[in-house]
């Protein structure tokens, strides 16, 4: 069975930062490219950043470019996401999902995990 | 960017209706269409992916159908666990959009 935990989110104040981590499990985690998808309270889904399987290839929203970093660690099965410079439009719940790549959907979702950006 | 509009944002039905949601994109998508299912206080769940195509365990009264820039999503009998808010999301393009969702509610 899949399995993707979120954690690492919480209250930050404005500028603020955060590390997010999603662990996987029930499949081979180095095959699959990985997906960060936020939603903010009471919105819709927005695409935050895309990895590939083998942490090559990086792909970000305008909104977040060169404010949130993601990475993986294959070994521990493993996705982050560096959350910088924080606004309170950053406020959502982040989740991660699978994705097998161009064409494919986000297949497994991970039940969130809330970053506040709140003074 | 591909932008997806979702109609209508509501949709209020009966238990045993027949829903149809719409998607449309700005631009072609091929069949790179995907439609998600979310509940309150929980994750999005994958319905259908390649316009049509239902994901594991999804029930066959859930389909999709469509190509290019219009695509529909139909649920040929409600249940109530049904009632729940539908986003369709394209991967044909980099950045990954979703639209903006609809609501289907009890009437």
């Amino acid at each position: 069975e899949v399995q993707l935990l979120e954690s690492g989110g919480g209250l930050v104040q404005p500028g603020g930062s955060l590390r997010l981590s999603c662990a996987a499990s029930g499949f081979t985690f180095s095959n699959d490219a990985m997906t960060w998808v936020r939603q903010a309270p009471g919105k819709g889904l927005e695409w935050v950043s895309t990895i590939s399987s083998g942490g090559g290839n990086t792909y970000y929203a305008d909104s977040v470019k060169g404010r949130f970093t993601i990475s993986r660690d294959n070994s521990k099965n493993t996705l982050y996401l560096e959350v910088n410079s924080l606004r309170a439009e950053d406020t959502a719940v982040y989740y991660c999902a699978t994705y097998r790549g161009s064409g494919r959907p986000l297949e497994y979702w991970g039940q969130g995990t809330l970053v506040t950006v709140s003074s | 960017e591909i932008v997806l509009a979702q109609s209508p944002a509501t949709l209020s039905l009966s238990p045993g209706e027949r829903a149809t949601l719409s998607c449309r994109a700005s631009q072609s998508v091929s069949s790179y269409l995907a439609w998600y299912q979310q509940k309150p206080g929980q994750a999005p769940r994958l319905l259908i992916y390649g316009a049509s195509n239902r994901a594991t365990g999804i029930p066959a009264r859930f389909s999709g159908s469509g190509s290019g820039t219009d695509f529909t999503l139909t649920i040929s009998s409600l249940e109530p666990e049904d009632f729940a808010v539908y986003y369709c999301q394209q991967s044909s393009n980099w950045p990954l959009t979703f639209g903006g969702g609809t609501e289907v509610e009890i009437k």
